[in-house]
């Protein structure tokens, strides 16, 4: 059964860079796609970005210029970098696996339980 | 960006009701050489991740409760929750992967 963990700061100051780690435990990262998505509090979810095991990404326009990600396959790892951050991107972060039937054009079938940032100073 | 709306925002339902969620698409979910609306509907309760319901319009997740049942094509589609018991209190949300630019519709939370 595959799980995703997210980790990192929970508080990150206004101006600096969000950097968030997902690690996946119960199967291997490689022949998926991965996602991040967000979830201001007490709001609706955006998708982030989306990177695929050959380091491949596709990223929301809204947020491109400021979105890094990367795959870390010897830790079984994948990352978001959200740079020059503002109240603005305080949320929940998920990390996410689209699921396996036509990726990337699927639906995400396997979740993290999410991690609260907070950009404050 | 295609742009997902849902209808209502809130709905209070009675135990053992019918539930309808709305959501409407700028564009066609529809992709032609495969006959697949490209839909996905998501349950969403405090404190937890989104967990999907239905994809591709109608089908049913593994392990979801068959009370869940999704419909439409093109650019509208409905969740309906046939008989609502009180573990179904929950934001739901509907978003198509048509485009790989994902959105999402705003959620509707249901009540009892």
């Amino acid at each position: 059964q595959m799980q995703l963990q997210e980790s990192g700061p929970g508080l990150v100051k206004p101006s600096e860079t969000l950097s968030l780690t997902c690690t996946v435990s119960g199967g291997s990262i490689t022949n998926y796609y991965w996602a991040w998505i967000r979830q201001p509090p007490g709001k609706g979810l955006e998708w982030i970005g989306n990177i695929y095991f050959s380091g491949n990404t596709n990223y929301n326009p809204s947020l491109k210029s400021r979105v890094t990600m990367s795959m870390d396959t010897s830790k079984n790892q994948f990352s978001l970098k959200l740079s020059s951050v503002t109240a603005s991107d305080t949320a929940v972060y998920y990390c996410a696996m689209v699921a396996t039937i036509a990726p990337p054009n699927s639906w995400f079938d396997l979740w993290g339980q999410g991690i609260l940032v907070t950009v404050s100073s | 960006d295609i742009v997902m709306t849902q209808s209502p925002d809130s709905l209070a339902v009675s135990l053992g009701e019918r539930a309808t969620i709305n959501c409407k698409s700028s564009r066609s979910l529809l992709y032609n050489s495969n006959k697949r609306n490209y839909l996905a509907w998501y349950q969403q309760k405090p404190g937890q991740p989104p967990k999907v319901l239905i994809y591709w319009a109608s089908t049913r997740e593994s392990g979801v409760s068959d009370r869940f049942s999704g419909s439409g094509s093109g650019t509208d589609f409905t969740l309906t929750i046939s008989s609502l018991q009180a573990e179904d209190v929950a934001v739901y949300y509907c978003q198509q992967y048509y485009s790989t630019l994902y959105t999402f519709g705003q959620g509707t939370k249901l009540e009892i």
